[in-house]
């Protein structure tokens, strides 16, 4: 059961237009959430974050919005530009319990969508 | 000069061999997680562990091992029991103390299967 959905494979945008980039998810108790942009053959990097208490995130070119009751966010690029191109991943986290009595903090990573930013 | 290390960048396993991938981190981060991409897949969660001497399985955990000796330190070893190791593997970590924080990603290690 996939818990984090990036339903659009790829994505093709021209340069200087904006990108937008989606994500859904079903687990309510998700309450944090990143983008990560990724080029092959590379680890991936941090872009954005967004707490749930907040429906919006903005960083330079990046904005991030976050619709809890759709349970919906979308990574926003304005202007995009061919070194954007890569693939996006969405993750999302809950804290929960171990068995040791901490908290832990995994991933759940959608699948990614291809940017392509034409020049 | 802060960051993960992965090692090496491409490793080549044969049958029935066991090949342990490297993941180091002087970011002083108590978390450590190992995450395995397969194509156009997102990344699924192997290990992790939250603190020294210490670790848990992950969603994918079958025929892998690891071990958390030392805090910057977290090897995963691919055993023979693994069937599909072929994979790009990543290494991550994060303060692993404060809710709703980042996880930081190595370079990843490609593994192929001779």
């Amino acid at each position: 059961d996939q818990q984090v959905k990036q339903n659009s494979p790829s994505l093709s945008v021209q340069e200087g237009r904006i990108s937008i980039l989606n994500c859904d998810y079903t687990n309510s108790m998700f309450d944090y959430f990143l983008w990560y942009k990724k080029y092959p053959a590379e680890g991936p990097t941090f872009l954005i974050s967004i707490s749930s208490i907040k429906d919006k995130n903005e960083d330079g070119r990046f904005t991030v919005f976050l619709n809890k009751s759709a349970k919906h966010l979308s990574l926003h690029i304005v202007p995009s530009q061919p070194g954007d191109s890569a693939v996006y991943f969405c993750a999302a986290s809950w804290p929960q319990k171990t068995n040791s009595g901490g908290s832990n903090y995994k991933l759940t990573f959608g699948k990614g969508t291809l940017l392509t930013v034409n020049p | 000069d802060g960051g993960i290390t992965q090692s090496p960048k491409y490793l080549f396993r044969k049958e029935g061999q066991n090949v342990t991938l490297s993941c180091e981190q002087n970011l002083n981060h108590d978390a450590m997680y190992w995450y395995r991409q397969d194509p156009g897949q997102g990344l699924r969660l192997i290990y992790y562990s939250q603190i020294v001497n210490d670790f848990q399985k992950g969603d994918i955990a079958e025929g892998y091992s690891v071990s958390r000796e030392k805090k910057e330190s977290f090897p995963l070893t691919v055993t023979s029991a693994q069937k599909n190791p072929t994979a790009f593997y990543l290494c991550a970590s994060s303060m692993g103390r404060i809710l709703q924080e980042t996880q930081y990603f190595g370079p990843g290690t490609r593994l192929l299967v001779l």
